[in-house]
């Protein structure tokens, strides 16, 4: 079985740049997050799908992030425009039982903006 | 609100220690708790999760951890430490019942196996 895959692994941009981060998660898995990790810190969750439907999106900073999730499959993850302080490491998670944890991570994407 | 709290942000054995990594917890309800390692450039991979009555909790790679409630802590053990094991180690807890599978992360604690 294929794990969750995320592209492009390393992604760096001149700030004020637009920037875009894709994860296909593992099939059949109905539930999708996207975390940031900042450098030396745990992940925080900045938005959570059940299907197509973004169902927690309280953490994403709206005037600049923004999220889709079409078909209920892959997700799109796009920053307009980049900040320095956007430099992180973006992670995808899917979830097929939410009530068991069952969580598998991608690798993420490693965001450099300078 | 719930959060979770790593004791040290770097630890140091040698190969053949004990390793023990620490993790306490604010909730009013005992949550769920989570151990999650990372090797550089990869994604987190789940050790073990305390969600029900077994308060020691067997994971995988020789790890397990305890929920003790009195202390409100969830550290992390190996009785013997090996040089694979040198990774990024995540604590996290969900509010019980919460069945959206929301976790929220400590801020890591680096474990260093040296030969």
């Amino acid at each position: 079985e294929a794990g969750v895959v995320q592209s492009p692994r390393y992604k760096i941009i001149e700030k004020k740049q637009p920037v875009a981060f894709w994860c296909n998660p593992i099939s059949g898995h109905n539930t999708l997050y996207w975390y940031r990790q900042n450098l030396g810190q745990g992940p925080e969750l900045l938005i959570r799908y059940e299907n197509e439907e973004a169902v927690d999106d309280s953490q994403l900073p709206k005037d600049r992030f923004s999220a889709e999730r079409l078909k209920g499959v892959d997700s799109t993850l796009k920053i307009q425009p980049a900040e320095l302080g956007d430099s992180a490491v973006y992670l995808c998670a899917s979830s097929s039982d939410t009530s068991n944890y069952g969580y598998t991570f991608g690798s993420g994407t490693r965001l450099t903006v300078v | 609100a719930q959060s979770v709290t790593q004791l040290g942000s770097h630890v140091s054995v040698s190969e053949g220690a004990l390793v023990l990594l620490r993790c306490n917890y604010s909730s009013s309800v005992p949550p769920y708790l989570f151990w999650y390692v990372q090797y550089p450039n990869q994604g987190l991979q789940l050790l073990l999760k305390y969600t029900s009555a077994a308060t020691l909790v067997k994971g995988i790679n020789g790890f397990e951890a305890e929920f003790k409630k009195s202390e409100t802590s969830f550290h992390l053990t190996k009785p013997s430490a090996h040089m694979s094991d040198a990774a990024e180690y995540f604590c996290a807890v969900s509010r019980r019942g919460d069945n959206t599978g929301k976790l929220i992360f400590g801020q890591g604690t680096t474990l260093q196996v040296k030969p």
